[in-house]
């Protein structure tokens, strides 16, 4: 059974950096492209980053680009998220996403990033 | 970047009724590269429609894709209490940027 769990979300002030994880179990992680989508609290999705299947092509959001950095470790089966100079909107919680056909076929339950000082 | 602007925002209707949602598209939408998402609150999403048609995995066949271009419809042909929930469509036409809808929420009357 595919599982997707995030960790690494937690309180951060303005401008602090953290770190995502995804660990992924379940089937082979290196066979499949992996997003980050987020949700601010009350609203819609929000694609965030993508990451093709051995980490050498990757995609931002505009708001993101040149904050965020998206990787993985295959022999670890891990995605992960370096967030720096965090901003008040970046306050969300951050799914990982498998990538099939394109779509979103399983996702983790999230974490829930806050961005306050 | 391609816009999806879904309709109604809220739509109340009662179990056994038909369920329609849109989800309209700034720009043509290739390959009809368009999926739905259902998501219930505290949950992940669940991936429901791709390829504007095509159901997912698991999927009841009361839910129904259709649509090309710019215009595209979910529809739910007979309510079940746990279809209510907020339905997001998002276009994966255009590699550089993945984008979704705003959400259109599904409630009970």
């Amino acid at each position: 059974e595919v599982h997707l769990v995030e960790s690494g979300g937690g309180l951060v002030q303005p401008g602090g950096s953290l770190r995502l994880s995804c660990a992924a179990t379940g089937f082979t992680f290196s066979d499949y492209w992996m997003h980050w989508v987020r949700q601010a609290p009350g609203k819609g999705l929000v694609w965030v980053s993508r990451i093709d299947k051995d980490g050498s092509s990757t995609r931002y959001e505009d708001s993101v680009r040149g904050r965020f950095t998206i990787s993985r470790d295959n022999a670890k089966n891990t995605l992960y998220l370096q967030m720096n100079s965090l901003r008040a909107e970046d306050t969300a919680v951050y799914f990982c996403a498998r990538v099939a056909h394109w779509v979103n076929d399983y996702w983790g339950q999230g974490t829930l990033v806050t961005v306050s000082s | 970047e391609i816009v999806l602007t879904q309709s109604p925002a809220t739509l109340s209707l009662s179990p056994g009724e038909r369920a329609t949602l849109s989800c309209g598209t700034s720009q043509s939408v290739s390959n009809n590269y368009l999926a739905w998402y259902q998501q219930k609150p505290g949950l992940a999403p669940r991936l429901l429609i791709y390829d504007a048609s095509t159901r997912a995995t698991g999927i009841p066949d009361r839910f129904s894709g259709s649509g090309s271009g710019t215009d595209f419809t979910l529809t739910i042909s007979r309510l079940e209490p746990e279809d209510f929930a907020v339905y997001y469509c998002q276009q994966y036409a255009s590699s550089l940027a993945i984008t979704f809808g705003q959400g259109t929420r599904l409630e009970i009357k």
